[in-house]
């Protein structure tokens, strides 16, 4: 089975200041990995996925993640924060494994939390 | 169409009513996907569509819903004899294929049972 924490439940950041929005997954073989927003009354919008390649994957407006697979984490980053980045976060996992189900499982989600 | 379109965005309905949401998804997408995300939960996986099949419905919470995909298009989600439980945003989403990397969300139907 496939599983995703996010670990916090909010986090709190100044406009300006760099920002990490934590993950961590569990997959039996490698996993896709992805990031959506949602801001409020809105549906999930993606921003980003890891796949193969590079470790560090940049998405939009903005925003990166790294996966770490001795860690098994994705944790999602921003050098300076705006505060229209205000919005609930969250990270996604999917096994790619030919036995793997065919949805998404997706964490609790992080809202986020940028004052001015 | 442009966007995974759901209808309606909001319904109000009293426990015991049956309702439906609507799901249009982008248009030549074969695989339809249904969550639902309570209040300060994230999100819980339904059901999927391979065109108009669901092959696993366990996602389903109860033998109260059901879903329907017609077409290889719209799909329908049906909550019989709804309860205060089942108040939450349902949320829709399509991608090209099974296998495709990641989803297109529609903004969601917020049912509130009353």
């Amino acid at each position: 089975a496939q599983s995703v924490a996010q670990p916090e439940d909010q986090v709190n950041v100044a406009e300006g200041n760099p920002l990490t929005v934590k993950c961590t997954y569990s997959v039996s073989g490698n996993p896709y990995l992805f990031w959506y927003v949602q801001y409020p009354n809105r549906g999930l919008q993606f921003l980003l996925k890891y796949i193969t390649g590079d470790n560090l994957v940049k998405g939009s407006y903005g925003f990166e993640a790294e996966f770490n697979k001795s860690q098994t984490s994705f944790h999602l980053k921003k050098p300076s924060a705006l505060v229209s980045d205000s919005a609930l976060y969250f990270c996604a996992v999917r096994d790619k494994g030919p036995n793997a189900g065919n949805m998404l499982t997706f964490g609790g989600g992080t809202r986020l939390m940028v004052k001015p | 169409g442009a966007g995974v379109s759901q209808s309606p965005s909001n319904k109000v309905t009293e426990k015991g009513k049956d309702v439906e949401l609507r799901c249009d998804p982008i248009s030549g997408h074969t695989a339809l996907y249904w969550y639902r995300q309570s209040l300060g939960q994230g999100l819980e996986f339904l059901i999927y569509f391979q065109g108009n099949s669901a092959p696993d419905k366990s996602g389903l919470p109860s033998d109260r819903f059901s879903a329907e995909r017609t077409g290889g298009s719209v799909s329908t989600l049906t909550i019989q004899r709804t309860q205060q439980e089942d108040s939450a945003v349902y949320l829709c989403a399509s991608s090209l294929a099974l296998n495709s990397y990641g989803y297109t969300f529609g903004s969601g139907t917020r049912l509130t049972v009353v």
